[in-house]
């Protein structure tokens, strides 16, 4: 199995202040997919962001990007003029493609946006 | 709107009872998926399956079994349930090909209580 490691189990910004939330990972694969899943306390889980493993180019979402460092299987999230809608926890996820389909999720952080 | 819906939100059982948990898609997607939530352990893999009646163990699909009989319907059975078995039980589904342009749709998950 994959390995997805959070290393930040809880984090803490201000309002309309910048926030990134950290995710490590260990694949042999050279074609992958990753992603920023957001559970807020409604429970249901809501896609973030996704990045494939082929693009140099980090991906954006509005306030959402990413820091897709492939050499160093680092995939971190930056949230800019962070919202108290944006508290929730934050799953980083490890896809490899194909019929497979299999997730792997990280420990997720847990965001906390103070007004 | 798709969705994916999970029959209980909050269940508790007694210890020793056969417990089900249901989960029906609307989206035609052959893919789904059992996964339980813990803190700081993140989202597990039970089972998952890629087609009717075709099912496939997860991480820890110890003290679970699966049942697909049609293509909306992924069933959860704790055989015997025990408190260990205290957890959040998120369900998931996705289509087939390149499954990862689309990620997973989730459920609201079913918070289940062993006493």
């Amino acid at each position: 199995a994959q390995t997805v490691t959070q290393s930040q189990p809880e984090m803490s910004v201000q309002e309309a202040e910048t926030v990134t939330l950290s995710c490590t990972y260990d694949t042999s694969e050279s074609d992958y997919y990753l992603f920023w899943y957001k559970q807020p306390p409604s429970r249901q889980m809501i896609l973030v962001i996704r990045q494939e493993a082929y693009k140099q180019q980090n991906a954006t979402e509005n306030r959402f990007s990413v820091n897709f460092q492939k050499a160093a299987k680092s995939f971190s999230l930056k949230i800019s003029d962070s919202q108290l809608g944006d508290a929730a926890m934050y799953f980083c996820a490890y896809n490899g493609g194909g019929t497979g389909n299999q997730f792997y999720f990280g420990t997720g952080t847990s965001l906390t946006v103070i007004p | 709107d798709v969705k994916v819906t999970q029959s209980s939100r909050y269940l508790v059982k007694r210890t020793g009872e056969k417990v089900f948990l249901e989960c029906v898609q609307d989206m035609d997607h052959e893919n789904m998926f059992w996964y339980r939530q813990d803190p700081g352990l993140g989202l597990r893999l039970i089972y998952f399956s890629y087609d009717v009646k075709m099912k496939e163990k997860g991480d820890i699909p110890e003290g679970y079994s699966v049942s697909r009989e049609k293509k909306e319907r992924f069933s959860l059975i704790l055989e015997s349930a025990s408190t260990n078995q205290t957890s959040m039980y998120l369900c998931a589904s996705s289509p087939p090909r390149d499954p990862t342009n689309y990620g997973y749709t989730f459920g609201s998950g079913t918070r289940l209580t062993v006493v």
